[in-house]
């Protein structure tokens, strides 16, 4: 079946432009988290849904930063007045279950933005 | 394109030897650790995950020990081979969290 999705794939922004970044998980998933990753570097954690409630947001760097996901599945994840040290690969990762140890994430290929 | 191991630890085996990735994780409240497999321009992909009342769990070709005095874990891959080649992250957990806390990841590279 198909895994999760990520688009676009590759994003070029100017600095100060907004940007959207979609993801979509395994149909059926309950979880979906959000990640950040610098180059070089491993994996952040950003923010966690569980269907449409964003249960955690602890790791969202500035309120330029907002995810949402309306209806339990798609989810987009805003970056407004992007800066340079926003460059990175945003990486989506969905799992059936709510509890981390139990279950599996699946994570999407990311989306490489790169500000200029 | 751009490196997903650029500037990290590398680990240089050949092939069908065994490959021995260490990590030190950050919190002693986790209580569940996972590894995971990068490959350049992808995910990172679930390899074995242990909990904290183990200290040893195996999978196909691949062991992870867990040394929670230190702090320490190790994944193990037997048998070495060219598509074992990618960036390798520990990941440690708090049970009843979501967050998932990365290492800074090791890259494995495999000579044929």
């Amino acid at each position: 079946g198909a895994g999760v999705s990520q688009s676009p794939r590759y994003k070029v922004a100017k600095r100060g432009q907004d940007v959207a970044l979609r993801c979509d998980p395994i149909s059926g998933h309950v979880s979906l988290f959000w990640y950040q990753q610098a180059l070089g570097q491993g994996p952040e954690f950003l923010t966690y849904f569980q269907n449409e409630a964003q249960l955690d947001k602890s790791g969202l760097p500035s309120d330029r930063f907002f995810a949402e996901r309306p209806e339990g599945s798609v989810s987009t994840l805003k970056i407004q007045r992007t800066q340079q040290e926003d460059s990175a690969v945003y990486l989506c990762a969905s799992s059936l279950i709510s509890k981390v140890s139990q279950e599996t994430q699946y994570f999407g290929p990311g989306t490489r933005l790169l500000v200029l | 394109g751009e490196s997903v191991g650029l500037h990290l630890p590398t680990l240089s085996v050949q092939e069908g030897d065994n490959s021995i990735i260490n990590c030190a994780y950050s919190n002693s409240a986790s209580d569940y650790f996972i590894w995971y497999k990068q490959e350049s321009g992808k995910g990172p992909q679930f390899i074995i995950d242990i909990r904290s009342n183990m200290d040893k769990r195996q999978g196909q070709r691949v062991t992870v020990l867990l040394n929670k005095t230190v702090k320490h874990l190790s994944l193990q891959i037997a048998a070495t081979q060219p598509g074992d080649s990618a960036v390798y992250f520990c990941a440690e957990n708090i049970e009843g969290y979501q967050k998932v806390t990365f290492g800074t990841g090791t890259k494995l590279q495999v000579i044929p």
